[in-house]
């Protein structure tokens, strides 16, 4: 057990809804880092947060969106959902900001669209 | 592409033998970690080596770097079916802003 826990574990919606995944870092974790794994892409990094500011961006798409909150548990939002965004979601925390920091992984949100 | 390419894609061993896998990457890097994640699971964080670092101990796992070759080794000794997962090498690029993730290597451990 890592200590970071995401919900919910599995997640099926349509096609142009919206959804919200939730993630809460281990404590003490300053960090919060989000990433996408599908089968044709991996594991792509989305955005990270650290103490409630966004430090920095990869490959996340304007239909998404991340926050992290005074307490420093963080939420993702994926809207007008697409086939292509099913996958699976997982939250990372790590004490610092730095990405040489090693990252602790929660179990993941597994998204499917139909 | 990615940062970090693994190479096999695919490892098929028997239990007690070794199983190495290899990690490539494209630009000078502060760190290079190596995950492991077991089907559907999180990563779970084994080793980092730095960039000064030749090789690195961990138990059963060995993991070498050379950055004249902007190349890394996984090494996992006496395997067991319980290895068999997912192992990902994540770069932590000079300059950069984020760790970058390869594609990673399935290893299979036959019992």
């Amino acid at each position: 057990d890592s200590g970071v826990t995401q919900t919910p574990k599995h997640l099926i919606t349509a096609t142009g809804q919206r959804v919200t995944l939730r993630c809460s870092p281990r404590s003490g974790d300053l960090s919060v880092y989000w990433y996408q794994q599908s089968l044709d892409q991996g594991l792509q990094f989305l955005i990270q947060y650290y103490n409630g500011e966004e430090r920095a961006k990869g490959n996340i798409l304007e239909r998404f969106s991340a926050q992290q909150f005074p307490d420093l548990h963080s939420e993702l939002n994926l809207s007008s959902l697409e086939l292509g965004d099913s996958a699976l979601y997982f939250c990372a925390s790590s004490v610092g900001g730095s990405f040489g920091d090693t990252q602790y992984f929660g179990p993941g949100t597994r998204l499917t669209v139909l | 592409s990615q940062q970090g390419e693994e190479d096999p894609q695919a490892l098929s061993i028997q239990e007690g033998e070794n199983a190495t896998m290899n990690c490539s990457y494209k630009t000078s890097i502060n760190n290079l970690q190596w995950y492991r994640q077991n089907s559907g699971r999180g990563l779970v964080h084994l080793i980092l080596i730095r960039s000064n670092e030749r090789e690195k101990h961990s138990g059963r796992l060995r993991v070498t770097l050379d950055t004249s070759k902007k190349s890394s080794s996984l090494l996992i000794t006496a395997s067991r079916a319980a290895d068999t997962a997912s192992y990902f090498c994540a770069t932590d690029p000079t300059g950069g802003f984020k760790t970058i993730f390869g594609a990673g290597t399935r290893l299979f451990v036959k019992a």
